[in-house]
């Protein structure tokens, strides 16, 4: 089935700092992948979509400047946190949708938490 | 535009009782309707599905159906388990291209043997 991995699983940084996560779609190809940001005990806030050749679409109140959204190729897509702030601190999801046939369906990565100190 | 809501929780049971966590949802068009499912610590897996009308999605025991009349897709499980805590989401998406996915607040199940 459709994998999509997440790397690191947990990062730990100063605040001031900044922070790469990574999305891989492992056994597919992912034209577009979604940035979700979720808080303890609540739902996933879709923060941006990432599309493979062209500038990622943000949600409103989410700022592009801090969020960097860079999809490098179909099956990699990183979000890096710059000058992260505790109030980043949060736990960060990304998808992809399936393959066609199922596109409307999206898998999701495991997620990685970020502890900004 | 799109919502779904979805009964607070936590909802606590005991094993072997019978679950059922109400999802509602406001959407233009035909949505497909979601289920996800949160463990502890780890991202969201996909618990089952249905794209339209009447549909009903069905998997590890858990089971809801798309009902259009009262918009409506509630989850449903017979006899829960210990295994079967976690945190519980809705969710909708549009039916044109890669529609994103709405989600509702979740809902915690605590299930106690």
């Amino acid at each position: 089935g459709a994998v999509v991995s997440q790397h690191p699983s947990w990062v730990i940084c100063k605040s001031g700092t900044s922070v790469k996560i990574e999305c891989r779609s492992l056994d597919f190809q992912a034209t577009t992948m979604f940035w979700y940001r979720q808080f303890p005990k609540q739902s996933l806030m879709l923060m941006a979509t990432s599309n493979e050749g062209s500038k990622a679409t943000y949600e409103q109140g989410v700022e592009k400047d801090k969020f960097l959204i860079n999809h490098a190729s179909l099956t990699l897509s990183t979000l890096t946190v710059t000058s992260a702030h505790p109030e980043d601190s949060s736990f960060y999801i990304c998808s992809a949708p399936g393959a066609s046939g199922s596109k409307n369906e999206q898998f999701f990565g495991p997620g990685t938490r970020l502890t900004v100190l | 535009g799109n919502s779904v809501t979805q009964m607070e929780g936590p909802v606590t049971l005991s094993e072997e009782a019978f679950l059922t966590i109400n999802c509602t949802y406001t959407a233009t068009g035909y949505p497909s309707l979601f289920w996800y499912v949160q463990y502890p610590g780890e991202g969201l897996q996909l618990l089952l599905k249905a794209t339209k009308a009447d549909d009903k999605g069905s998997n590890k025991g858990f089971e809801a159906t798309y009902r259009k009349e009262t918009t409506s897709f509630h989850l449903e499980k017979g006899s829960v388990q210990v295994s079967d805590s976690a945190v519980y989401f809705c969710a909708l998406s549009g039916n044109s291209g890669y529609s994103t996915l709405t989600f509702g607040k979740g809902t915690m199940l605590l299930v106690s043997p």
